[in-house]
Order: structure tokens, then C-alpha cells, then sequence
């Protein structure tokens, strides 16, 4: 079975442009989460999806934005890119159940110059 | 406000020999935590994880321990091998957080010497 699978693998972009980055689930997962992993942090919590509506949101703001489409296939979205923006974005999958393990793609590499 | 820390940023241990790495919480609404494995260019990979109703679960070469009243949890790889160097996040979340969201450690890098 294929694993969660992002994309684009790597991006660049300069400050004030848009980004949308991409993620499927794997197949039989309903819930979609996006993480921000800044070099030499942990991965920091952006959005959850589960059936289509936004179930968390973490401490980012507005500029970042998300949505998940019938297939279960989620979008990532940051607007007004800033030099800060740049990490490696990562999706996760799972069943959507409570305390359960997620499921992490590879990521999105975004440098933002 | 870290919820989640892991105080040493690296390990170093020789193979065949134990690795512990540890893991302090401060959100007492914690009741689940995992630990992932990360390589570089990879996404964070499960290894495994323990509920707050237990204070040890075990699987092959990985034993995760749990102290609620200190709010720590410990890693343990016996024996290490070289293929086990990477990065390793522990991780918790509440059962009434959004959903499943997980909060991260910051990440301990171990070493394993053939």
C-alpha cells in the first residue's frame, strides 16, 4: 500500500508570494494533519482535517490556511510568504480516531528567500 | 511555552550497548505519548507508543517507560545498532485536544558507533 505521499518534494519561493502544497492519505484514512518542522525543532502542529471539516488549528496565523477535498486529499496554503515560513512541511494521515499514531509523508522542503 | 522537551539534543553510544533517551511533559491532560524516528530527507517514522493506564509497553529491541507523577518518559534501545542513528521525537497528545494532534519534543540525535 502507498504511504502518505507529498508534494512538490522541494520549493522555492520568494517573500510575499503564495504556496500550495499538496498531501494524499493513505488509502482507508480520513483524517489529514499538516506540521511545521523548523531545522532543529520538533514538528509543530498546523491543521487538522477529518471528513472534510477543520478539527484543530494550531497557533499559526491567518495567512496559513488548509482544506480537504471528498477523495480525503488535502491542500496546504500559506499566503504573503515571510523568510520565517521556511521549514519542511510535513503531512500526516490517519483514521482520525483519538489517540492514535499518525502516519508522516517525507515533506515539503519551502525556502522562502 | 514547551509542553513537550527533550533535554539533550544528542546521544552518543557505542553498539550492543543501551540507548536511553529521555523525554519531560508539563500538561498533566497528556495521556498518550509515541516516540518517532526520523531520518534525514524522511518524515517522521512510528516506533512506538504507551497510554498514561500503563508505565511500560515493549516491542522487539524498544522498551518506552512512563512516570506520570514526574512527568517523564524514557526511550530505551537494547542492544543499539548503527542503523538506529537518527533523530528520535517523543510526542504526546490529549484526548480532549483537537482531535489527535500530537505536540513534539524537540528531538534528541543519537549516535551509534560500530
Amino acid at each position: 500500500d502507498a504511504g502518505v505521499t507529498q508534494s512538490p518534494t522541494h520549493l522555492i519561493k520568494t517573500r510575499g508570494q503564495q504556496v500550495t502544497l499538496r498531501c494524499s492519505p493513505i488509502s482507508g484514512h480520513k483524517s489529514v494533519s499538516w506540521y511545521q518542522q523548523v531545522l532543529g525543532q520538533g514538528p509543530q502542529f498546523i491543521f487538522q482535517y477529518y471528513e472534510k471539516e477543520e478539527r484543530g488549528r494550531g497557533n499559526f496565523p491567518d495567512r496559513f490556511s488548509a482544506r480537504q477535498f471528498p477523495n480525503y486529499s488535502s491542500e496546504l496554503n500559506v499566503n504573503a510568504l515571510l523568510l520565517g515560513d521556511s521549514a519542511l512541511y510535513l503531512c500526516a494521515s490517519s483514521r482520525g480516531r483519538a489517540n492514535e499514531k499518525l502516519f508522516f509523508g517525507s515533506g515539503t522542503q519551502l525556502s522562502v528567500l | 511555552d514547551q509542553q513537550v522537551k527533550q533535554n539533550s539534543p544528542s546521544l552518543s553510544v557505542q553498539e550492543g550497548r543501551i540507548s536511553i533517551l529521555n523525554c519531560d511533559y508539563t500538561n498533566s491532560m497528556f495521556d498518550y505519548f509515541l516516540w518517532y524516528k526520523k531520518y534525514p530527507a524522511e518524515g517522521p517514522t512510528f516506533l512506538i507508543s504507551i497510554s498514561s493506564i500503563k508505565d511500560k509497553n515493549e516491542d522487539g529491541r524498544f522498551t518506552v517507560f512512563l512516570n506520570k507523577s514526574a512527568k517523564h518518559l524514557s526511550l530505551h534501545i537494547v542492544p543499539s545498532q548503527p542503523g538506529d542513528s537518527a533523530v528520535y521525537f517523543c510526542a504526546a497528545s490529549a484526548v480532549n485536544n483537537a482531535g489527535n494532534m500530537l505536540t513534539f519534543g524537540g528531538g534528541t540525535r543519537l549516535m551509534v558507533k560500530p
